[in-house]
């Protein structure tokens, strides 16, 4: 059974940089040619696909915050990452790991993550 | 890129059938066979209820099914249960190597 966990600060302020991790197991991030992916939700709102990572190591973006997100993995900690640089209120949400490109059927529980001074 | 469009609600009494359309365009779910279904209880991690347009992981029940028709896919909910009140998202594949969701249908339970 494949289990994610995602961790990281609660509380960002603004113009500062978001970061947080999703450690798996049951599974690895290196091998069974798999995407994994960050999707988040802010209050009141929709689900909204922020980018992925395949297993081989390439990235795949959500266009309109392309230039403010980062996602990488750490093979030898079966981890992956994401990185929200230049962080407004409007990036406060929930922010789920989950894997797939299209995210499938094994998705972290979530953390909130709130921009605020 | 739009979210994929849904309508914002959705009704049913006990036993009866519901369905929730998720409009898009060629470049997505017209496009490419990799529509999923997802049901998201709030609290929750959303649940995989329906991937590639029509196909029920193990464990989803067969009052789920799903369709495709050009642009525009369906989920469809049978035999509605209190247990199915929920919030519903579809998401896509498009072109160009991104994912795009919905903007989400509320289910509510009669």
């Amino acid at each position: 059974q494949v289990q994610l966990q995602e961790s990281g600060p609660g509380l960002v302020k603004p113009s500062e940089t978001l970061s947080l991790t999703c450690s798996v197991s049951g599974g690895s991030v290196s091998s069974g040619g798999y995407y994994w992916s960050w999707i988040r939700q802010p209050p009141g709102k929709g689900l909204e696909w922020l980018g992925c990572i395949h297993d081989r190591g390439s990235t795949n973006y959500n266009p309109s915050l392309k230039s403010r997100v980062t996602i990488s993995a750490d093979m030898s900690k079966n981890q992956f990452s994401l990185i929200l640089s230049s962080v407004t209120a409007a990036d406060t949400a929930v922010y789920y790991c989950a894997r797939g490109r299209v995210p499938g059927d094994y998705w972290g529980q979530g953390t909130l993550v709130t921009v605020s001074s | 890129q739009s979210a994929l469009t849904q309508p914002p609600s959705a009704s049913g009494s006990p036993g009866q059938s519901v369905t929730i359309s998720c409009t898009g365009t060629s470049s997505d779910v017209g496009g490419y066979n990799y529509v999923s279904w997802y049901q998201h209880h709030p609290g929750k991690a959303p649940k995989l209820l329906i991937s590639e347009v029509t196909k029920r992981p193990s464990g989803v029940p067969d009052r789920f099914s799903a369709s495709k028709s050009g642009n525009t896919a369906s989920l469809t909910v049978s035999g509605l249960q209190a247990e199915d009140e929920a919030d519903y998202y579809c998401s896509s594949y498009v072109a160009g190597n991104s994912v795009i969701f919905g903007g989400g249908t509320k289910l509510t339970v009669l």
